[in-house]
């Protein structure tokens, strides 16, 4: 079974520039996720799709970053415009539809800005 | 507010001792429990997840944690370390109806030969 795909792997921009990420979850997971990951630190999760509906964004700085979820497959992470604090690896993560299952990984995006 | 703890930044421990990485959490209501791996410049692997049933649940690569509900806890256990275990670990609390996830800082496992 293939995994969660991220791309690209890493990323260096300077500040106010925009960038995207990309996920490609696995296949059928209803559920994908995007988490911040700053160096040091737990992951803190920026949004959550159910299918390609949003069920939780609520810690998402929704004045600069912004996700969408076409069609329940694929999605991506955008930041327009980046600030230094925003320097970290970005995680995309899915699972399978409910609460008893386990989120699968990507590799992440480390981010840059400088 | 709801909070999952982990209060060791750093666990070291010699080769073929057991281990321990300890976690709390503060979730309301019956919360799902899970911990996760992350070796360096990788993303987080599922190690093993308490659901119901029996307190001690065994995970991958001789991994087990055990609940205990009174004290909030799902401490990760190992009875016999490996240098290769050596990576940062994750405890995941999520709650039931709200289907929200909540991370631990994060522990960094170092086993020494």
């Amino acid at each position: 079974e293939a995994g969660v795909a991220q791309s690209p792997r890493y990323k260096i921009i300077e500040k106010r520039q925009s960038v995207a990420f990309w996920c490609n979850p696995i296949s059928g997971h209803a559920t994908l996720y995007w988490y911040q990951q700053i160096l040091g630190q737990g992951p803190k999760l920026l949004i959550q799709f159910q299918n390609n509906g949003v069920v939780d964004d609520s810690q998402l700085p929704k004045d600069r970053f912004s996700a969408e979820r076409l069609k329940g497959v694929d999605s991506t992470l955008k930041i327009q415009p980046a600030k230094l604090e925003d320097s970290a690896v970005y995680l995309c993560a899915s699972s399978s539809e409910g609460a008893i299952y386990e989120q699968y990984f990507g590799p992440g995006t480390r981010l840059t800005v400088t | 507010a709801q909070s999952v703890a982990q209060p060791e930044d750093q666990v070291n421990v010699a080769e073929g001792n057991p281990l321990t990485v300890k976690c709390t959490y503060s979730v309301s209501g019956n919360p799902y429990l899970f911990w996760y791996v992350q070796y360096p410049n990788r993303g987080l692997q599922f190690l093993l997840k308490y659901i119901t049933g029996d307190n001690l649940v065994k995970g991958s690569y001789g991994f087990e944690a055990e609940f205990n509900k009174s004290q909030t806890s799902f401490h990760l256990k190992k009875p016999s370390a490996l240098v290769s275990d050596s990576a940062l670990y994750f405890c995941a609390v999520r709650e039931r109806n709200f289907n929200k996830f909540y991370f631990g800082s994060g522990t960094k496992l170092n086993v020494k030969p």
